[in-house]
């Protein structure tokens, strides 16, 4: 199974910010890499694919990096709807399985 | 519009069963892998199962293989999770969700709202 390990679990950030979120993969995944955004009471919204694809109304002030085991996402001037918990996904061992990453939380 | 509807949550004891139903309107059930993953309070997103479009291949998290079986019904556009022996650590938010979003497999566009499930004495 594919672990996926993102850093940090909370970051205390501010409108305007430039923040960056990590994600790392215990074996490659190539660009098999998605980003979710969640707010409470909501399902996840597919923000990335392909490791950099912006999905369909994504602003571009998202940003998303990597390959292998390393990706990032990027927001570079956060808004206050931006405030959520951010998941990363891998789906290189599709299928049968996917795995999520225990989500970064951005908070005020 | 794609709608996923599920049903059948609630609370149960430790070794119980429950039965969950998803279901889908919007676009043409038969053609799309379908899975269900679970959030537990607070906690992260969980795939737990997938089924392939015919149901002939079913895939399971190991923490639930042997006591939870997935199944559809094409004709009645309705995805299932059976859950027996169930376990404290299964309390969740359970979402029943397509599979292929922008035709990736194993990226996810639609998700129902869940159904709750509470595993407790």
């Amino acid at each position: 199974e594919i672990v996926m390990t993102q850093s940090p679990a909370t970051l205390s950030v501010s409108p305007g910010e430039r923040v960056t979120l990590s994600c790392r993969a215990s074996q490659s995944v190539s660009t098999k890499l998605a980003w979710y955004q969640q707010k409470p009471g909501q399902p996840p919204r597919l923000f990335i694919y392909g490791a950099s694809a912006r999905a369909t109304g994504i602003p571009a002030r998202f940003s998303g990096s990597g390959s292998g085991t390393e990706f990032t996402l990027t927001i570079s001037s956060l808004q206050s709807e931006d405030f959520a918990v951010y998941y990363c996904q891998q789906y290189n061992n599709w299928p049968p399985m996917y795995t999520f990453g225990q989500g970064t939380k951005l908070e005020i | 519009e794609v709608q996923l509807v599920e049903s059948g949550g609630g609370l149960v004891q430790p070794g119980g069963s429950l039965k969950l139903s998803c279901a889908a309107s919007g676009f043409t059930f038969s053609s799309y892998w379908m899975s269900w993953v679970r959030q537990a309070p607070g906690k992260g997103l969980e795939w737990v199962a997938n089924i392939k479009q015919d149901g002939s291949e079913k895939y399971y998290v190991d923490s639930v293989k042997g006591r939870f079986t997935i199944s559809r019904d094409n004709s009645k556009n309705s995805l299932y999770l059976q859950m027996n022996s169930l376990r404290v650590e299964d309390t969740a938010v359970y979402s029943c969700v397509r599979d292929g979003c922008l035709g990736l497999q194993g990226v996810v566009c639609y998700w129902g709202q869940g159904a709750l499930v509470t595993v407790s004495s």
